[in-house]
């Protein structure tokens, strides 16, 4: 069965500050792999995706995530973060199981911006 | 936006009780999800529509269940409900590629 580790719960970044998130996933196959971004009170908003080919995926609000499959991970980046990224990331993997698709999330990372 | 709707954005009900959650996908998109977010389990996928037929299940209490009806839509019924049912309840809908939408929740007060 398919698991996803964020080990990281809370994170805290000055406003500018580079940030990198932390995602570990167990998958037997060529997983594909998701990063959601939800603020207080509000859905699940997809920042990016890797399915295959080019390992450096790009991403909405200036993210970037890189597929590692040595290090079974999926680590997601910023350059120089903004107040408005205050939120909680949720890595997922994609499980393709019978003609079904489910997500297995991480238990998320809380950010937050420090002005 | 996601383009993805949930009605009610909340639900408050009593125990033993039955509600029902809708959602309509994204224009154009076949398949439905549902998960459920809770402070103690985190994000859980509980059951997948495609097209009006059942495709995969989680971790769905058999007191759940869903349908998908040919209008797309989909209803997910909840149950002889429990203070521990309280959560917020998530559908998501799918195209032709593997990526889901998600819309913006359904908040369940179980008192």
């Amino acid at each position: 069965a398919q698991s996803v580790t964020q080990p990281d719960i809370h994170i805290t970044v000055s406003e500018g500050a580079s940030l990198e998130l932390r995602c570990n996933y167990s998958y037997g196959a060529t997983p594909y792999l998701f990063w959601y971004v939800q603020s207080p009170g509000q859905g699940l908003q997809l920042l990016l995706k890797y399915f295959s080919g080019d390992t450096l995926v790009q991403g909405i609000k200036g993210f970037e995530a890189e597929f590692k499959r040595s290090q079974s991970s999926f680590n997601l980046r910023k350059p120089s973060v903004h107040w408005s990224d205050a939120a909680e990331y949720f890595c997922a993997v994609g499980a393709l199981t019978g003609g079904g698709n489910k997500l297995t999330f991480g238990t998320g990372t809380q950010l937050k911006v420090e002005l | 936006d996601s383009g993805v709707t949930q009605t009610p954005k909340h639900l408050i009900t009593a125990t033993g009780q039955r509600v029902t959650l809708r959602c309509s996908p994204r224009s154009g998109d076949l398949s439905v999800y549902w998960y459920q977010q809770s402070l103690d389990q985190g994000l859980q996928f509980l059951i997948q529509y495609y097209n009006g037929e059942e495709r995969a299940k989680g971790n769905i209490l058999e007191r759940f269940s869903a349908q998908q009806f040919p209008d797309l839509h989909s209803e997910l019924n909840l149950s002889s409900l429990e203070l521990g049912d309280s959560a917020l309840y998530f559908c998501a809908s799918s195209g032709q590629g593997y990526e889901q939408y998600f819309g913006p929740g359904t908040r369940l007060t179980v008192t």
